[in-house]
């Protein structure tokens, strides 16, 4: 099925330890993007992808490194993860740059615990 | 600053109640609008949007919004509930030429038999 697909589905890490959150889309959509959705607080931009070869910081960047591998793929990368990066975090693309056409598109998240 | 008010965290209906989910922005310029669920365990789906034109937007699952510039709101409406319309429901807004929606903290939708 077409869609947005995140792996893994969850994960436990140490504190200091690093990790690869990967996402894939396959509906040929330009921009891509990472939320982070915690109680209360909705969902906050980490990190987008405008198109291949761009990315650019959103709203909550600290602690974070992303790489757009080519069209398909957008992985969100964690160094030294803390407990404060205990989230939920969404993977999402769109067929264009502004919030035009058919809206985003999510992944079914993937849901990380710093321990 | 742009910004997304969802005042109701979480709203109880009976099963064939109408309901009515607040949404409020905050935007410089004219928006476009977005309402998401979100079932448990599981990602975002769109349930509709509102870009211009006709300011009552049809959507998916029998839902509506309005949006009222005057008063900065994009309420969603459903004239009947069903059980299995139990979740979280997010609006968002975002801008042409902008790279984000911003989205408010959600609406807990509880339905009792």
């Amino acid at each position: 099925n077409a869609g947005v697909t995140q792996t893994p589905k969850f994960q436990v890490l140490k504190t200091g330890q690093s990790m690869t959150l990967q996402c894939a889309q396959d509906m040929n959509h330009n921009s891509m993007y990472w939320y982070r959705q915690d109680p209360g607080m909705g969902l906050r931009l980490i990190y987008y992808s405008a198109s291949e070869g761009t990315t650019d910081k959103g709203e909550v960047p600290n602690g974070y490194n992303v790489s757009r591998l080519n069209k398909r793929e957008f992985s969100l990368r964690l160094e030294s993860a803390a407990p404060s990066q205990t989230s939920v975090y969404f993977c999402a693309s769109s067929e264009v740059r502004e919030p035009t056409g058919r809206g985003y598109t999510f992944g079914s998240g993937t849901r990380l615990t710093v321990v | 600053a742009q910004s997304v008010t969802q005042p109701d965290i979480h709203i109880t209906v009976s099963e064939g109640a109408s309901l009515e989910l607040r949404c409020n922005y905050s935007y410089g310029a004219t928006p476009y609008l977005f309402w998401y669920v979100q079932s448990p365990g599981q990602g975002l789906q769109l349930l509709l949007k509102y870009f211009s034109g006709d300011t009552l937007v049809q959507g998916i699952k029998g839902f509506e919004a309005e949006f009222k510039r005057s008063q900065s709101s994009f309420n969603l409406r459903k004239p009947s509930v069903h059980w299995s319309d139990a979740a979280e429901y997010f609006c968002a807004v975002g801008q042409t030429g902008a790279n984000n929606l911003f989205f408010g903290t959600g609406t807990r939708l509880t339905v009792i038999p």
